[in-house]
């Protein structure tokens, strides 16, 4: 069964980067690596996702390695609203019988 | 607002009773996801549905059960509830553009989720 682990909590600071990274093994050869954010009494809403190298958007950039046994993901510029809880989503490799692993969660803090 | 519906907010029952959430996904979305979040479990994820059928199994206790409806609307029963049930529980809804395999892969869109109470 695939597993995943991340850091229970980080904290920073109004305008710096912050990387927070899940490492996973025993995922899907094929499937993708997604990461969600949540706010507390509300559900994960999608940040990005990727297969391996780097893949960048409007809000992030996610970072893959070769061998796809871990994932960072990036915030650039963090701001007081990027306070949330931060999720990796891994595919699970075995079987007919696929599940979701969600990781742990990260709980990130912006300070001002 | 994510066009994932969930029904009720709020829920408070007793032991041993047997509770009905219900799931509307967006519009065009035929997966649909549940979801059982407490504070020392994180995020776990329980069955998903695809236009009906049952595509994928998590960590689904035997007491809980699914179904997708034909016009794709979903909902999760819970019977013989023991306090260990209360948490929050949330749906969610994907387009799934590809078919198979890559689950992870699917964008999904969470609801408000239902929060239970078990007394």
């Amino acid at each position: 069964l695939a597993k995943t682990t991340q850091p229970i909590s980080m904290d920073s600071y109004e305008g710096q980067e912050v990387n927070i990274t899940c490492s996973h093994n025993n995922i899907a050869t094929n499937d993708y690596i997604t990461w969600y954010q949540q706010f507390p009494s509300q559900g994960p809403r999608f940040i990005i996702q990727g297969y391996k190298t780097k893949v960048t958007n409007e809000v992030a950039s996610l970072f893959i390695p070769a061998d796809r046994k871990s994932s960072t993901l990036s915030l650039p510029r963090v701001s007081l609203s990027d306070t949330a809880v931060y999720y990796c989503l891994v595919g699970d490799k075995g079987g007919n019988n696929r599940k979701l692993i969600w990781g742990l969660g990260t709980s990130l803090a912006v300070n001002p | 607002d994510s066009g994932v519906t969930q029904t009720p907010k709020h829920l408070i029952t007793a032991t041993g009773q047997r509770v009905t959430l219900r799931c509307s996904p967006r519009s065009g979305d035929l997966s649909v996801y549940w979801y059982q979040q407490s504070l020392d479990q994180g995020l776990q994820f329980l069955i998903q549905y695809y236009n009906g059928e049952e595509r994928a199994k998590g960590n689904i206790l035997e007491r809980f059960s699914a179904q997708q409806f034909p016009d794709l609307h979903s909902e999760l029963n819970l019977s013989s509830l023991e306090l260990g049930d209360s948490a929050l529980y949330f749906c969610a809804s994907s387009r799934d553009p590809t078919s198979g395999r890559d689950i992870a892969k699917n964008i999904q869109y969470f609801g408000a989720g239902t929060r239970l109470s078990v007394l």
